[in-house]
């Protein structure tokens, strides 16, 4: 079983939608990140979470610590969002991945 | 400020050959970290430096080395390569520690023939 475990796998939205995206993971880690990945390779860090919540433009990420879960909220999508979103987290030894979630937004 | 630069971008090999990839931090960044990325097991980890330290690295064979200079700089080598070894290397760097926030290169696609 993966330690970091991201749903959906794929989701379709129409622009204007809100929507979430899920992370839990099962190792104790110092921090969570929300990376956004375009075609072509290029990773973006979105968020660096270690409790609570962060909000920047239309995104917003927050973090369970106690159940060991993180949402990404996407409001108002638009198509520029669409990417695959990836969560990682960093523990003592290393950095640690979710298989991502491919987001496609329609106009 | 300058972004994280990693060369080159693009790199076809043979099997059996070896490969150095490099890669600069944001200038004042201090912690360097390398990940490779494939379509079946996704990003990995493979270690992080830190002031010419290797203090991490991941579950990769010993032909997966790398090294930090005093500028921060970073290369990554692999050594006796295998076509498994065909993806994308991404170098991200940090101002102090993994933990924080990374800012990521564009990466360097290596396809092993």
């Amino acid at each position: 079983k993966n330690e970091v475990e991201q749903s959906p796998q794929n989701l379709t939205a129409q622009e204007g939608e809100f929507i979430t995206i899920n992370c839990s993971y099962s190792v104790g880690i110092s921090a969570l990140h929300w990376l956004q990945q375009h075609p072509g390779g290029g990773i973006v860090s979105l968020f660096m979470l270690s409790s609570g919540k962060k909000k920047h433009g239309r995104l917003i990420a927050t973090i369970n610590i106690q159940e060991k879960h993180s949402s990404l909220h996407i409001t108002a999508s638009h198509p520029r969002d669409s990417a695959v979103y990836i969560c990682a987290v960093s523990t003592n030894n290393d950095m640690r991945f979710g298989a991502g979630t491919r987001l496609t937004v329609k106009p | 400020k300058a972004g994280v630069t990693q060369t080159p971008r693009y790199l076809i090999k043979t099997r059996g050959q070896q490969v150095t990839l490099s890669c600069s931090p944001i200038s004042g960044h201090r912690s360097v970290s390398w990940y490779q990325q494939t379509p079946g097991q996704g990003l990995q980890f493979l270690f992080e430096y830190f002031s010419e330290t290797q203090r991490n690295k991941g579950n990769f064979p010993g032909r997966f080395s790398g090294r930090q200079f005093s500028n921060s700089r970073s290369e990554m080598n692999v050594s006796t390569l295998e076509l498994g070894d065909s993806a994308l290397y991404l170098c991200a760097s940090s101002i102090s520690v993994r933990s924080d926030t990374q800012y990521f290169g564009p990466g360097t696609r290596l396809t092993v023939l």
